[in-house]
């Protein structure tokens, strides 16, 4: 199956710095991208969606002004947490798909994951 | 919008069981359903999606059924090893979508001890 990678796969910083995680399609072209984010015993929560040269689309309760996405190429996609805060700490998650000719969106991939501590 | 539900929150069992892991969504006009294997500090292995025209998917001691009329997919797991303890996850997308954004629940955490 294709494969998603993302960097880095764990990070620490302080309070108040930005950090920016990594999605990358490797062998295909994502149309799409998805980002979801993990608390411990929880269920994964979207939170945006990007598609490639467009502005991404956030679910409701998400800052877009704090999780900035930028999905430049079919096979990049950025999450930049802006400011962290300690509540900001958690599992990120990202997956891509593409969509087939029919229109119908292809079966979603996931990346490993991006464990995020704020001290 | 939609809620997936999944029972047991978790399962502590000795090799060699049969297992069953329930999942229950609220909106039945559903595309597909999948259910996804998580290994602790991981991401998402796909293990078996599901389309709504289908009433099962097998692969290997995995099988998986879906009621969709009832809101409601089982996932059976044969002959339990250790290798299997994972927490497994069970996602549905949107009510009509082909976007592909996914609903998940809370999975079930599997521990199979020798």
């Amino acid at each position: 199956g294709a494969v998603v990678s993302q960097h880095p796969s764990r990070v620490i910083c302080k309070s108040g710095t930005s950090v920016k995680i990594e999605c990358r399609s490797l062998d295909f072209q994502a149309t799409t991208m998805f980002w979801y984010r993990q608390f411990p015993k929880q269920s994964l929560m979207l939170m945006a969606t990007s598609n490639e040269g467009s502005k991404a689309t956030y679910e409701q309760g998400v800052e877009k002004d704090k999780f900035l996405i930028n999905h430049a190429s079919l096979t990049l996609s950025t999450l930049t947490v802006t400011s962290a805060h300690p509540e900001d700490s958690s599992f990120y998650i990202c997956s891509a798909s593409s969509r087939t000719s029919g229109g119908v969106t292809d079966t979603q991939y996931f990346g490993p994951g991006t464990r995020l501590t704020v001290l | 919008k939609q809620e997936v539900t999944q029972i047991p929150a978790a399962l502590s069992v000795p090799e060699g069981e049969n297992l069953v892991l329930n999942c229950s969504f609220t909106d039945s006009a559903i595309y597909n359903l999948q259910w996804f294997r998580q290994d602790p500090g991981k991401g998402l292995t796909s293990l078996l999606l599901i389309q709504s025209s289908q009433r099962e998917q097998t692969s290997g001691r995995l099988n998986a059924s879906l009621d969709k009329s009832s809101g409601r997919s089982t996932l059976y797991i044969a002959a339990s090893q250790p290798g299997d303890s994972a927490t497994y996850l069970c996602a549905v997308p949107d009510r009509g979508s082909t976007l592909g954004r996914l609903y998940f629940g809370r999975g079930t955490q599997l521990t199979v001890w020798p």
